[in-house]
């Protein structure tokens, strides 16, 4: 069974400043995803990740792959409010064809001036 | 354009009544899928269609939990016999083809009183 470790669950920073979020999996998936979700709405599209190596950057946010470590970083630059959201990161059930995807439960980020 | 949208927004019913959920998913989207997001949760995958087949059923909390699609169009959640534990919000997601990532709707918050 797929399992999607978040850490931190929650994170309380300050402007300006720069930390990571952590997601690990626990089995082999050739996709991650990242989301963000505001409160009360639906989720926004980060990032999808496909393979080994993998970096993306959108802003402030950057997030990476690795496979062999069955991990994925999603990096918060320079923090600013708007920022303020819970991310999620998601990996798919199996190794291939559209299917479903597993959650992590989150983490609740809060981004103080 | 036009993103996957989900109707009704909001549904408040009794235990013991039947409930049903929709989804419009975006236009040339083969694929759709179902997830449940309980209060301060990540999402829980519950169906998965490609076209109008459904491959992967396997999140159904359920027998009282069915789903069907029409074509590559709308489809419908259906929730039997209603508990207080099906409350939660139904998020409902399409996707072009399986590397893209999931476009989610904003979701119907569903309350059994």
């Amino acid at each position: 069974e797929l399992k999607v470790e978040q850490n931190p669950l929650f994170l309380s920073m300050q402007e300006g400043k720069n930390y990571t979020i952590y997601c690990n999996y626990s089995t082999t998936s050739d996709r991650l995803y990242w989301y963000r979700q505001d409160p009360g709405k639906s989720l926004e599209s980060l990032f999808v990740l496909l393979s080994n190596g993998a970096v993306k950057q959108e802003g402030r946010l950057m997030a990476s792959l690795d496979t062999k470590a069955r991990l994925s970083t999603l990096h918060i630059t320079a923090a600013v409010h708007d920022l303020s959201a819970t991310y999620f990161c998601a990996v798919s059930n199996s190794g291939g064809g559209a299917d479903g995807l597993t959650f992590g439960k989150g983490t609740h980020l809060i981004i103080q001036p | 354009g036009a993103g996957v949208s989900q109707s009704p927004s909001n549904k408040v019913t009794e235990k013991g009544k039947d409930v049903e959920l929709r989804c419009d998913p975006i236009s040339g989207h083969t694929a759709l899928y179902w997830y449940r997001q309980r209060l301060g949760q990540g999402l829980e995958f519950l169906i998965y269609f490609q076209g109008n087949s459904a491959p992967d059923k396997s999140g159904l909390p359920s027998d009282r939990f069915s789903a069907e699609r029409t074509g590559e169009s709308v489809s419908t959640l259906t929730i039997q016999r209603t508990q207080q534990e099906d409350s939660a919000v139904y998020l409902c997601a399409s996707s072009f083809d399986r590397v893209n990532e999931q476009f989610f709707g904003p979701g119907t918050r569903l309350t059994v009183l």
